[in-house]
């Protein structure tokens, strides 16, 4: 069964800084990675989305990279700002016949420091 | 840009009753999923619809759950008889194909039982 684990849990960063949340997932047959953010009480918003044969994906200042073969996923965030802050879940998609579902790890909850 | 919507935004109910939730996916979106959120906890997935027929789904979703497309544009999600640990936020998606494309997420319907 897939297992999914972010750290840290939370991450307190000054503005301008640029920070790198980190994902591990417990089995390497995957479709694909995603990551979103969530904002308290509200839905997920999808960032990127990393498929299997992919070693990364950017969006602005956002870069997501991803090593299957050793469980790991980055999210990498450039010059920081307040508005960032939020949580940011990753979430891991098995390649188990049958499985089009989407594991979630717990999230970083993130806060920039004006 | 088209985004997936569910109402109620809220919903307070007593144990043993029971509950719709309803979902609009993006329109030309062939896959539909719902997971929940119990509050402080990772975003779990429910079940998957695909073809008007369910194509996976998790331990959670047990005989009290029910998932229904009734016409072109909706989505439910019935609870038969709530109880108290259904409490949570319940979290529709859609996704256009399969696992090689994002899945886009709903606000959220946040489920309380009393």
């Amino acid at each position: 069964k897939q297992e999914v684990t972010q750290i840290p849990a939370a991450l307190s960063v000054p503005e301008g800084e640029n920070l790198v949340l980190n994902c591990s997932f417990t089995d390497s047959a995957i479709y694909n990675l995603q990551w979103f953010r969530q904002d308290p009480g509200k839905g997920l918003t999808s960032l990127l989305l990393i498929q299997s044969s992919q070693r990364e994906q950017t969006s602005g200042r956002l870069n997501a990279s991803l090593d299957k073969s050793s469980g790991r996923s980055t999210l990498y965030i450039a010059a920081s700002q307040p508005g960032d802050s939020a949580t940011y879940l990753c979430a891991a998609e098995d390649s188990g016949a049958g499985s089009y579902q989407l594991t979630f790890g717990k999230g970083t909850k993130l806060s920039v420091i004006p | 840009e088209p985004e997936v919507t569910q109402t109620p935004s809220h919903q307070v109910t007593q144990m043993g009753q029971e509950v719709i939730l309803r979902c609009v996916p993006i329109s030309n979106h062939l896959y539909f999923y719902w997971y929940r959120q119990i509050l402080g906890q990772k975003v779990e997935f429910l079940v998957s619809f695909y073809n008007n027929e369910i194509s996976e789904k998790s331990e959670i979703f047990d005989d009290q759950f029910s998932v229904e497309r009734p016409d072109g544009s909706n989505f439910t999600l019935k609870i038969r008889s709530t109880k108290l640990e259904d409490s949570a936020m319940y979290f529709c998606a859609s996704r256009i194909t399969g696992p090689l494309d994002e899945q886009y997420f709903g606000p959220g319907t946040r489920l309380t039982v009393t």
